[in-house]
């Protein structure tokens, strides 16, 4: 079974300008999740889409948004770029059935910002 | 306070011997436990998940957890020289299943194994 796909691997930005990042789960996963991981804050949650739908954010502006399609596919939107938005930027899928670890996390190999 | 805490390393053991990885979150209501093992320059490999009390085993990894201590551990066992690299707590802070995912990450122990 294929992993967790991320496009772009790299992408060199510059201040003002916005991004987004494509993600496809593993397939029969339903909930997506993306993270940014820098060394100074470590790996911290974006938000989390399941059915189309925003179901938990974390504590980041509101430049950060994503969307999620029907075929499970999540893309996250960055607008207005700063400095600080360089980071790796991580997706990771999860089935979200029951049962035995329902919702494991596995992460994709992530999408290293640069912005200039 | 930080939500989920791991002290940074590195631990350094010597090949073979068993490596001892701790970890403690602050809420109580969380209910799913991972860890992950992260080696430079790559994303992070889910090595184990536990969701109830006690000891679940998986080859050379066993996690240990203590929903009244708040502490979740990792022992690696047999230590390979492969095995050097960065351990991440992580704890699903949503309340029930039904929430979701909200992934909450330590810092980190960097774990170093000397041939």
């Amino acid at each position: 079974k294929a992993g967790v796909t991320q496009t772009p691997r790299y992408l060199i930005k510059t201040r003002g300008q916005q991004v987004t990042l494509s993600c496809s789960p593993i397939s029969g996963h339903r909930s997506v999740s993306w993270y940014q991981q820098t060394p100074g804050q470590g790996l911290q949650f974006l938000f989390e889409y399941f059915s189309e739908t925003q179901r938990n954010k974390g504590n980041f502006p509101g430049r950060f948004s994503g969307r999620q399609f029907s075929n499970s596919r999540s893309e996250m939107n960055v607008s207005t770029l700063e400095l600080g938005d360089s980071a790796l930027y991580l997706c990771a899928s999860s089935r979200m059935v029951t049962g035995d670890s329902y919702n494991e996390q596995f992460f994709g190999p992530g999408t290293r910002l640069t912005v200039l | 306070q930080k939500e989920v805490e791991q002290n940074s390393g590195p631990l350094s053991v010597p090949e073979g011997a068993i490596a001892s990885l701790n970890c403690t979150y602050s809420d109580r209501g969380s209910q799913s436990f991972f860890w992950y093992r992260q080696y430079s320059g790559k994303s992070p490999e889910l090595i184990m998940s536990i969701y109830s009390n006690g000891d679940k085993e998986d080859g050379r990894f066993t996690a240990q957890l203590n929903k009244a201590s708040q502490y979740v551990s990792l022992l690696i066992r047999d230590s390979q020289p492969s095995d050097s690299a960065t351990y991440l707590c992580a704890v699903n802070i949503s309340p029930r299943k039904a929430a979701g995912n909200k992934l909450t990450f330590g810092g980190g122990t960097r774990v170093l194994v000397k041939p």
